[in-house]
């Protein structure tokens, strides 16, 4: 079953503003990740947040975690024409069973 | 990071045959290895967890005869789609871990299974 919702389902923006994108989850978690997929490929990681932080970057990409609303947040800044794709969040349980849960993905579209 | 590779990156096949979708993890050890579909346009729905040398884990509603799923090695994990109909049809993708960071699973990069 799916974890959680993110929003929006698609976002188009020029290239250099920024986007954002939330998502929210339903049960207690280890941690948050964030994940990217071009059309038709596989997905690549982009960054993991544990359920004790509150904020992580990495390059131009921006985290954050509300574990009291369930909710994350990932930021792209200045943003590029390459950055176009899907972007999911996926929850990892505290089970530690590694077992992630994904979120239905926000598609977004860069244009340059 | 880590390379995970899925051979074939895609298959066509006739319905009522069985598809065997390969899962390698190429630099690393893979205690556990889990299988993802993904229907056009959707999210990835989490199948199976997979566990070298043990049974797989199946996920609710996920048939265990229709999906046979085998972790002989920390290398390599093969799902089989038995007996495939069109609405089999999809992306298939495998992630292997944990990596250096206990949370971290490295994906392949998917098998598109087309059904006629």
């Amino acid at each position: 079953s799916q974890q959680g919702e993110e929003d929006p389902q698609a976002l188009s923006i020029q290239e250099g503003e920024n986007a954002t994108m939330n998502c929210s989850y339903k049960t207690s978690i280890n941690n948050l990740q964030w994940y990217r997929q071009n059309s038709g490929r596989g997905l690549v990681h982009l960054i993991l947040i544990r359920s004790n932080e509150r904020e992580k970057h990495s390059g131009r990409l921006r985290v954050t975690l509300d574990t009291s609303k369930k909710s994350s947040s990932l930021l792209i800044t200045a943003s590029r024409a390459a950055d176009t794709a899907s972007y999911f969040c996926a929850t990892e349980g505290s089970g530690n069973t590694g077992k992630l849960i994904f979120g239905q993905g926000t598609t977004l579209q860069v244009k340059p | 990071g880590a390379v995970v590779s899925q051979h074939p990156s895609w298959v066509i096949c006739k319905s009522g045959t069985s598809v065997k979708i390969e899962c390698r993890s190429l630099d690393f050890q893979a205690t556990t290895m889990f299988w993802y579909r993904q229907f056009p346009k959707q999210s990835l729905m989490l199948m199976a967890t997979s566990n070298e040398g043990s049974k797989a884990t199946y996920e609710q509603g996920v048939e265990k005869d229709k999906f046979l799923i085998n972790h002989a090695s920390l290398t390599l994990s093969t799902l089989t789609v038995t007996s495939a109909h069109p609405e089999d049809s999809s992306f298939y993708i495998c992630s292997a871990g944990p990596g250096l960071d206990l949370h971290t699973q490295y994906f392949g990069p998917g098998t598109r299974l087309t059904v006629l």
